[in-house]
């Protein structure tokens, strides 16, 4: 039971360079999301996407771009990466919308960004 | 716009004792969620509060729930170096307005446990 699989784990990036995250997740979740984790910050949204076919800016979106590309999968693109994103990126999925809400967010593994 | 703090941010314990991790939350929400995050790893689902007065339990750990003071606590109780890790609370936005699937975290609780 594989979960939410993140690609790459690992990515070292140019200022300037683009490249897509990937995620997909095997639960038949409805919804999904991208975080991404800073030191002392918590972990903050970036997008999210509530069902297939939409997509809303979370709290930090600037710089970002996403892509829900069916029910399983949901990307997350960096055209034109800055050394402000270096961070670790988080995808997870839930249930919701779901009638009981009893239904915490599945997290991927990570990815772990740093652009030079 | 929905605020989450979590205090103490960093916690050194000694084996055995007890302590509590603090969440508040600033607008009306139905749902506060925990996670354990160990090192380098992902996060871990431990609770899920859904209603004011909610209790639960697992193992040393209890999560409780207070939505009228719009406060959530972690209690550790004989806490062992297991229990070392960051320890994050979510909180959903309310149900109107499209912000129920956004869950808003707390900058986290580093955990200490020594022997």
């Amino acid at each position: 039971n594989a979960g939410v699989t993140q690609t790459p784990k690992f990515q070292v990036l140019k200022t300037g360079q683009s490249m897509t995250l990937q995620c997909a997740q095997d639960m038949n979740h409805n919804s999904m999301y991208w975080y991404r984790q800073d030191p002392g910050m918590g972990l903050r949204l970036i997008y999210y996407s509530a069902s297939e076919g939409t997509t809303d800016k979370g709290e930090v979106p600037n710089g970002y771009n996403v892509s829900r590309l069916n029910k399983r999968e949901f990307s997350l693109r960096l055209e034109s990466a800055a050394p402000s994103q270096t961070s670790v990126y988080f995808c997870a999925s839930s249930e919701l919308p779901a009638s009981s809400y009893n239904s915490p967010l599945h997290f991927g593994n990570g990815t772990r960004l740093t652009v030079t | 716009e929905l605020k989450v703090e979590q205090n103490p941010l960093f916690l050194s314990m000694q084996e055995g004792k007890n302590y509590t991790i603090y969440c508040n939350y600033s607008t009306t929400s139905d749902r506060l969620y925990w996670y354990r995050q160990d090192p380098g790893k992902s996060l871990e689902s431990l609770f899920v509060l859904l209603s004011n007065g909610a209790v639960k339990q697992e193992g040393r750990l209890m999560a409780s729930l207070d939505t009228k003071a719009r406060l959530s606590t972690l209690h550790i109780t004989a806490a062992v170096h297991d229990l070392s890790a960051t320890y994050f609370c979510a909180v959903a936005g309310p149900r109107s307005g499209g912000s129920n699937y956004k869950l808003t975290f707390g900058k986290g609780t580093l955990l200490t446990v020594n022997p």
